[in-house]
């Protein structure tokens, strides 16, 4: 099954961009994953699937149009541009693997995203 | 609107059974189209995911808990449960439970969560 990778931590500056990585580990580069975004003391929120060739199908309700995703080799990006405050959050990346008996989902570590 | 609403202990013994129960509301847990999972996230850590269960009973679990986890579904209740056996302070974590459509549907991710449970595994 697929390890996900998330740095722990990223931060930016109010109004700026911010780029959060979630990286595949080798052999699983076709694979599409989920990010969730997870408030302070709240339940995570779907926020958009993502392959090599970008989103996969719509994004979650109430996600704004700030946010966007990419794929590239093993890595699937989630861009935030004008950051605000309310983006303070921890930032989850998910992938399933397998079917029938065999499936598993696995998360990354997520990372927690600091708005300066 | 669909909800989830987790419920059960707030506080159990090492090496006891953790049960928790989810409660599905605004929609039938019947339905054909989803899967029904848990999640737990220890404090300050990230989400682990525990197993899932369809309708029919069929269950996935996470290879790491495995042989410790139970997920059953009570559609006459509209409900579905975890149970964890021999827990220990590890186990410690917030609990959700959560809806995914199933693969290939247009939502084919975690639409629905609870708001979550914290378990503390404690003597």
């Amino acid at each position: 099954q697929p390890v996900l990778t998330q740095p722990p931590s990223a931060s930016a500056s109010l109004g700026a961009s911010v780029t959060l990585t979630c990286t595949l580990s080798s052999g699983y580069s076709n694979y599409k994953v989920d990010w969730y975004q997870q408030r302070p003391g709240k339940g995570p929120r779907f926020v958009m699937r993502v392959g090599t060739g970008g989103i996969v199908g719509s994004k979650g309700d109430g996600i704004p149009d700030r946010f966007s995703v990419l794929g590239s080799g093993l890595n699937r990006y989630l861009t935030i541009k004008n950051i605000q405050e309310e983006d303070e959050s921890d930032y989850h990346c998910g992938a399933d693997h397998g079917s029938g008996s065999n499936f598993v989902w696995v998360f990354g570590g997520g990372t927690k995203l600091t708005v300066l | 609107q669909v909800q989830l609403q987790e419920s059960g202990p707030g506080l159990v013994k090492p090496s006891q059974t953790l049960s928790l129960t989810c409660t599905v509301s605004g929609g039938s847990i019947s339905s054909g189209s989803y899967y029904w999972s848990w999640i737990r996230q220890p404090a300050g850590k990230g989400l682990e995911w525990i197993g899932r269960i369809y309708t029919s009973g069929s269950t996935n679990y996470n290879p790491s808990l495995k042989s410790r986890v139970t997920i059953s579904v009570d559609t006459s209740k509209n409900q579905f449960s975890l149970k964890l056996s021999s827990v220990t302070a590890a186990d410690t974590a917030v609990y959700y439970c959560a809806r995914r459509g199933v693969y290939g549907a247009a939502n084919y991710y975690f639409d629905y969560w609870g708001q979550g449970t914290l378990v503390t595994v404690s003597s």
